[in-house]
């Protein structure tokens, strides 16, 4: 069964700086897709960044990028100039084809955001 | 554009109730999932569905029912209510293929049985 893992329950940056949140996956298939979605108090899920297992280029959308180490089944999330608007939990997510396409979660991360 | 709809937002009822979540989305997406957050932790699928008439237990299905005869819509049933059920519910839709890979959820639902 795949598995989804955050070993950080809680990160903290400073305004303007640059964090990195960790996830690591287990699975046995070659092809699937990993997400970090964003989850603030109003408890809305916000995607943020995606990657297809198939493309080896890291994906960017404007501050957040990636790290994607498909061999070390690794998916961390760097964002840059942190705001205080990204204070949030984290959460990274794994999908493939099989098993209905289901959204496998990691724990979450904390991000708190200091001016 | 309502995407993923959720009612109702929120709900208490007391140990030994029924109630039906209910969940309808608009944009002909065939998957749909139930998840349920427990305070301070990740998502874990109740049941899924992979098209109307069609539906499979996830990670915690006890004391939960399914049913999906149309696109749109997918309740969530809970019977006998207890305490362990207190928790916040989302439901979300997708498709499953390149480009469309992003799963919609919507606001959720947070219930809380006494």
């Amino acid at each position: 069964a795949q598995t989804v893992t955050q070993s950080q329950p809680e990160m903290s940056v400073q305004e303007a700086e640059t964090v990195t949140l960790s996830c690591t996956y287990d699975t046995s298939e070659s092809d699937y897709y990993l997400f970090w979605y964003k989850q603030p108090p109003s408890r809305q899920m916000i995607l943020v960044i995606r990657q297809e297992a198939y493309k080896q280029q890291n994906a960017t959308e404007n501050r957040f990028s990636v790290n994607f180490q498909k061999a070390a089944k690794s998916f961390s999330l760097k964002i840059s100039d942190s705001q205080l608007g990204d204070a949030a939990m984290y959460f990274c997510a794994y999908r493939n084809y099989n098993q209905g396409g289901k959204l496998i979660f990691g724990q979450g991360t904390e991000l708190s955001v200091k001016p | 554009n309502a995407g993923v709809t959720q009612t109702p937002k929120f709900r208490i009822l007391k140990i030994g109730q029924s109630m039906t979540l209910q969940c309808t989305q608009d944009m002909n997406h065939n998957y749909m999932y139930w998840y349920r957050q427990d305070p301070g932790m990740g998502l874990k699928l109740i049941y899924y569905s992979v098209g109307a008439g069609i539906t499979d237990k996830g990670e915690v299905p006890n004391g939960y029912n399914v049913s999906r005869s149309t696109t749109e819509d997918f309740p969530l049933r809970l019977e006998l209510a207890a305490p362990s059920q207190t928790s916040v519910y989302f439901c979300a839709s997708s498709y499953l293929g390149p480009p469309d890979t992003e799963a919609f959820f919507g606001q959720g639902t947070r219930l809380t049985v006494v």
